[in-house]
């Protein structure tokens, strides 16, 4: 069974800021981990994935994530928040790549000027 | 690039009636993935089809629902009959393929359709 849990469900910061949303998984096999961000009345968009490669994984406008199988997390980070990143944010998991994707309930970011 | 384009984006119907949501995936995609968005469950996968046939639709919720995937550019979500529990945001989104587990993919989402029961 597989499972992801967002500890957060609302994060506030200010820009400029660092981004820390948090998100730990289970996973009864090697896992492939991704996060999406959906901005409101938009679909979903795909920022970054974990696929066993690297475990400091890069993304899109400057976020990033950092594998870590002994504490079951993958966090996202991002140095310096910019008000286009309000938004919501999902973790994923999927174990082995082979089952279907299970999403976390999700991240509100606020960034307040 | 048009990505996926879903219609219609907005829907409200009556409960009882029949729903039909349009999908077309981005061109060349083999892969396509039918999600459901609800406040109270999040974002649950329905059904997702690979080269036109249907691979896994354990997420669909009745037989009330159903998908088809005639051809690689269409797909549609059928509700029959409507319930105000279905009530939700659906999104469709495609992959292609890449030759590693099908569903470590990108999968690129469309707009999603806003479907109101009353």
């Amino acid at each position: 069974a597989q499972s992801v849990t967002q500890l957060d469900s609302h994060v506030s910061v200010s820009e400029g800021t660092p981004v820390l949303l948090r998100c730990n998984y289970s996973s009864s096999y090697s896992p492939s981990l991704f996060w999406y961000v959906q901005h409101p009345n938009k679909g979903l968009q795909l920022l970054l994935k974990y696929t066993s490669a690297a475990t400091l994984v890069k993304g899109i406008n400057g976020f990033e994530a950092e594998f870590k199988k002994s504490e079951t997390s993958f966090h996202l980070t991002k140095p310096s928040a910019h008000m286009s990143d309000a938004a919501e944010y999902f973790c994923v998991v999927s174990s082995s790549g082979n089952t279907p994707l299970v999403f976390g309930k999700g991240t509100r970011l606020s960034v307040i000027a | 690039d048009a990505g996926v384009i879903q219609s219609p984006r907005h829907e409200v119907t009556e409960m009882g009636q029949e729903v039909t949501l349009r999908c077309k995936p981005i061109s060349g995609h083999n892969s396509l993935f039918w999600y459901r968005q609800t406040m109270m469950r999040g974002l649950e996968l329905l059904i997702y089809f690979n080269n036109n046939v249907p691979i896994d639709d354990s997420g669909m919720p009745e037989d009330r629902f159903s998908a088809k995937m005639p051809n690689a550019s269409f797909s549609t979500l059928k509700i029959q009959p409507s319930e105000p529990r279905d009530s939700a945001v659906y999104f469709c989104a495609s992959s292609l393929q890449t030759g590693g587990p099908l569903l470590t993919d990108t999968q690129y989402f469309g707009p999603g359709t806003r479907l109101t029961v009353l």
